[in-house]
């Protein structure tokens, strides 16, 4: 079985703070990718990376940096935390069902608040 | 700006009955479209994939295709009480492997 895994289930910040998410995952897949879900806004993309030291920006990386010094390990890193960071995070790696059938297996989130 | 729209619902649908979620993206060159399924407090699996104009079926759950009218759905039959989520629509242009995501529809399928 695929397995992506996050760091922390829950977190609580504080304005300001550096803050690390990571997020590892065991099938040796390239792509990878982190999202933010909000209520009524579904999954935005934040970041990607297709290889190792490979990153490209998604839809809303203001605010963020991502790390990816090994291929199985994606760090999203929020450099000064702020309250509208608040969010679910996801964690994602794309790769192949047992039947070949493309897919993004995500990670189990975190739960960010910042006080 | 790519969008993809779902209906946010809830859908309330009597167990047994069916239940049909829709999407519709605005991006013509869209290849391969994608219903992921969420549970509260999980994260998405995917449960269908379809690429091709028409109907794959899978089980209980059927999704159709119409590219000229830029929608997607996804049929449940038979709702099971543990149907109950929130589906989201994904798609995916043939030119990168980033997909663009719909809000989700809540489904409720009620005993």
């Amino acid at each position: 079985d695929v397995k992506v895994t996050q760091s922390s289930r829950y977190l609580v910040k504080r304005t300001g703070e550096k803050v690390f998410l990571e997020c590892v995952q065991d099938m040796d897949h390239e792509n990878m990718f982190w999202y933010r879900q909000d209520p009524g806004l579904g999954l935005r993309l934040i970041y990607f990376s297709y290889d190792v030291k490979m990153k490209e920006k998604g839809d809303i990386p203001e605010g963020y940096s991502v790390s990816r010094e090994k291929k199985e390990r994606f760090s999203l890193i929020l450099e000064s935390a702020s309250t509208n960071q608040t969010s679910m995070y996801l964690c994602a790696s794309r790769g192949r069902q047992a039947g070949g059938q493309e897919t993004q297996y995500f990670g189990p989130g975190t739960r960010l608040l910042v006080l | 700006q790519k969008e993809v729209e779902q209906n946010s619902g809830p859908l309330s649908v009597p167990e047994g009955a069916i239940a049909s979620l829709n999407c519709t993206y605005s991006d013509r060159g869209s290849q391969s479209f994608f219903w992921y399924r969420q549970y509260s407090g999980k994260s998405p699996e995917l449960i269908m994939f379809i690429y091709s104009n028409g109907d794959k079926e899978d089980g209980r759950f059927t999704a159709q295709l119409n590219k000229a009218s830029q929608y997607v759905s996804l049929l449940i039959r038979d709702s099971q009480p543990s149907d109950s989520a929130t589906y989201l629509c994904a798609v995916r242009l043939d030119s990168n492997y980033q997909l663009i995501w719909g809000a989700g529809t809540k489904l409720i399928i009620k005993p």
